[in-house]
């Protein structure tokens, strides 16, 4: 139980773009979901924590206009990142929670290169 | 300022040879400490929670602790596969979101 996938496991984009990555809880209902952003031999950076059905609050210095969050449904929330720049190229980790328990769920991750 | 701290950042061991992982944490109210496990290129794998001082888990070769002040991940016995950094986590009571305040981690290197 408590399975979270993510699509696409890796992306290649061009400078200016927009990439979008979809996060899915699989066997259970995510009423909050988290996204996370790490960089070589580092530890997880929160970005954004975001309920199903509202808008997501971000950490400070993450920029929400260009980070986009959407937790349309109990089960899906989506990043998008916008006008996609180099320094955007990282490993982007979604999580979830069900609400009864505490824990967080980890998605396998997107690999994000912008070129 | 809650805070995590892990140590050692890095540790090598031979197959068989048992040791412990330390996390020392400050929360104002601690709801809960998580241990995940975390590969290469892969989303962190959860191992357990522990909620309150004197409480213990075990998952195979692997026992999490907890006291007031610190978490302990003892690891016996282990194999080249639990190769991985372990990551340690603290979810404070007054905390609605549920968000967790991670420690850098320990990377474990298991020697055949």
């Amino acid at each position: 139980g408590a399975v979270v996938s993510q699509h696409p496991s890796w992306v290649i984009c061009k400078s200016g773009t927009s990439v979008k990555i979809e996060c899915r809880s699989l066997d259970f209902q995510a009423t909050t979901m988290f996204w996370y952003r790490q960089f070589p031999k580092q530890s997880l950076m929160l970005m954004a924590t975001s309920n199903e059905g509202s808008k997501a609050t971000y950490e400070q210095g993450v920029e929400k206009d260009k980070f986009l969050i959407n937790h349309a449904s109990l089960t899906l929330s989506t990043l998008t990142v916008t006008s996609a720049h180099p320094e955007d190229s990282s490993f982007y980790i979604c999580s979830a929670t069900s609400g009864s328990a505490y824990e967080q769920y980890f998605g396998p991750g997107t690999r994000l290169t912008v070129t | 300022e809650d805070q995590v701290t892990q140590s050692p950042e890095a540790l090598r061991l031979q197959e068989g040879e048992s040791s412990s992982l330390n996390c020392s944490y400050t929360v104002s109210g601690l709801r809960g400490l998580f241990w995940y496990r975390q590969d290469p290129g892969k989303g962190p794998e959860f191992l357990f929670t522990l909620y309150s001082a004197g409480e213990e888990k075990e998952k195979e070769r692997l026992k999490a602790t907890l006291t007031k002040k610190e978490s302990f991940l003892h690891i016996t016995a282990p194999k080249p596969e639990d190769s991985a950094t372990y990551l340690c986590a603290v979810q404070a009571a007054r905390d609605s979101n549920y968000q967790l305040i991670w420690g850098a981690g320990t990377k474990l290197i298991i020697k055949p």
